[in-house]
């Protein structure tokens, strides 16, 4: 079945250590995302990617970074966790320019931070 | 600044009808979406619109008016399988999306 996988979908991390969530569609879709979901205040962008090769800040970019080398990945890397780091991940992909441009997310990768 | 705002949790009773409202305020403007969240899930898209008016899906329509930055969401003869968030999301001049904080549904028997 086509669609968005992440991996892995729930770790534990020691503060400090680097930590790159993995995220792989095969819908061919240009757009790719990552959000972070917190209790009560919804998704937020961390960085997003428009097509394969650039990439761009959302609104909490800081502690983060991402590669867009090819059209289906889009890794996360935390190069130094802490524990505010601690949230679920979701990776979503859309075609910016089909007919509603409807985001498709993967099941999300669920981060803890000690 | 954008924001998106939305109740934070509604309550209402199996078989009943309930309305989530969205307003909205961006930098342009070019679609809305409303998205589905149960618990421990990924968010599963519902519906979207980009005129005014009303767009029926099954038990669920969503609605739009750009002149007053608002949609609501609409779930007819509710199931207890309808519990869950419920998120606005509006795509901005830039054409990202921009989201608001999400509406928790609680389902009643």
């Amino acid at each position: 079945i086509a669609g968005i996988t992440q991996a892995p979908t729930s770790q534990i991390l020691a503060a400090g250590r680097r930590m790159t969530l993995r995220c792989t569609q095969d819908m061919r879709h240009n757009a790719m995302y990552w959000y972070r979901q917190d209790l009560g205040l919804g998704l937020r962008l961390i960085h997003y990617s428009n097509t394969a090769g650039t990439t761009g800040k959302g609104e909490v970019p800081d502690g983060y970074s991402v590669s867009r080398a090819n059209t289906d990945d889009f890794p996360l890397t935390l190069a130094s966790a802490v524990p505010s780091q601690t949230s679920v991940y979701f990776c979503a992909s859309r075609d910016r320019g089909g007919n509603t441009g409807e985001l498709f997310f993967g099941e999300g990768s669920r981060l803890t931070v000690l | 600044g954008q924001n998106i705002d939305q109740p934070t949790e509604m309550t209402a009773t199996e078989g009943a009808i309930v309305q989530i409202n969205c307003t909205y305020q961006t930098s342009g403007f070019n679609g809305l979406f409303w998205y589905q969240q149960h618990a421990g899930e990924a968010p599963t898209f519902l519906s979207y619109n980009v005129l005014d008016g009303l767009e029926e899906k099954g038990r669920f329509s969503s609605f739009l008016s750009r002149s007053k930055g608002y949609s609501y969401l609409l779930l007819k003869e509710l199931q207890m399988k309808d519990s869950a968030s419920y998120l606005c999301a509006v795509v901005d001049s830039n054409y990202q999306l921009i989201w608001g904080a999400g509406t928790k549904l609680i389902i009643k028997p």
